[in-house]
C-alpha cells in the first residue's frame, strides 16, 4: 500500500461545479497535511495546508481532514476553467519534518 | 522577489558523466529538499536537509549525493548518471516554522543517454 494514495483521475467537471479531490494516508502519526496545484510544465504551488480535523476555507477551496479515517479532501467550489490542473496531497510527520510524502497527484479538467 | 531558483534549466548528458544541478533560495530558509517527478510517480523526495550541515535520505536517494555547505545553497551531485536518472528535477525550500509549506524552484529537465 502507497504511503499517501490519491483517488485515480482525470476528474473532469463542467464550469461552475464542485470539484471533490480525496487523499488517504497509511501511516497514523501523519500530522500535516497540504494540497499543491501543478499546472502543466510548471513547478507545485502551495493552496492549501490544514493541521487539525475539520474543515479550512479559503476563497473557494475548502480542505478537510478526517484523522481518525485517515483522509484529507480538497473541495474546489465554483471550477473555473483555470482550476485545470493536477492537484497534489502531501503529508509530514512532526517527529522527522524535512521528510514529505506525496501521492501522485489526480488531474483536474474544468470544462467551459 | 522571493524564489528558488535551480540552474540549469535543461540538461542533456550521457552516462557517467558527473553533473551537478545548482539550488539557491533567498527566503532563509532551514529546510531545502530535491524531489524527482516521473510520470505516474508523483514527487518522490531524494534528500533533504533541514540546517547547515545536516543532510538526510528521502525515499528514492541512490546514485544521487547532496551537500549544505551554505543556507541558502543546496546542490544534487549525480556522480555517474544512469538512463533511469533522466527525470523532472524539482528543489524547495521551508520554514521550520512551516516546514511542509514548501517552495519550489522551476525545475530541471536531466535526459541521460
Amino acid at each position: 500500500q502507497k504511503e499517501v494514495e490519491q483517488n485515480s483521475g482525470p476528474l473532469s467537471v463542467p464550469e461552475g461545479a464542485i470539484a471533490s479531490l480525496n487523499c488517504t494516508y497509511s501511516d497514523r502519526v501523519s500530522q500535516s497535511f497540504f494540497w499543491y496545484r501543478q499546472y502543466s510544465g510548471k513547478s507545485p504551488e502551495l493552496i492549501m495546508s490544514i493541521y487539525s480535523n475539520g474543515d479550512k476555507e479559503d476563497g473557494r477551496f475548502t480542505a478537510q481532514l478526517n484523522k481518525a479515517s485517515q483522509y484529507v479532501s480538497l473541495l474546489i467550489r465554483d471550477s473555473q476553467p483555470s482550476d485545470s490542473a493536477t492537484y497534489l496531497c502531501a503529508v509530514i510527520i512532526h517527529t522527522n519534518a524535512g521528510k514529505s510524502t506525496f501521492g501522485d497527484g489526480t488531474t483536474l479538467t474544468v470544462k467551459p | 522577489e522571493a524564489q528558488v531558483t535551480q540552474n540549469p534549466r535543461y540538461l542533456i548528458t550521457v552516462t557517467g558523466k558527473k553533473l551537478t544541478v545548482t539550488c539557491s533560495q533567498n527566503m532563509n530558509h532551514e529546510y531545502m529538499s530535491w524531489y524527482r517527478q516521473d510520470p505516474g510517480l508523483g514527487l518522490r523526495q531524494i534528500y533533504y536537509s533541514m540546517n547547515v550541515e545536516v543532510t538526510d535520505k528521502g525515499d528514492v536517494p541512490e546514485g544521487y549525493k547532496v551537500s549544505r555547505k551554505e543556507k541558502r545553497n543546496f546542490p544534487l551531485i549525480l556522480e555517474s548518471p544512469s538512463p533511469n536518472q533522466t527525470s523532472l528535477y524539482f528543489c524547495a525550500s521551508s520554514s521550520p516554522a512551516a516546514p511542509g509549506e514548501q517552495y519550489f524552484g522551476p525545475g530541471t529537465r536531466l535526459t541521460v543517454t
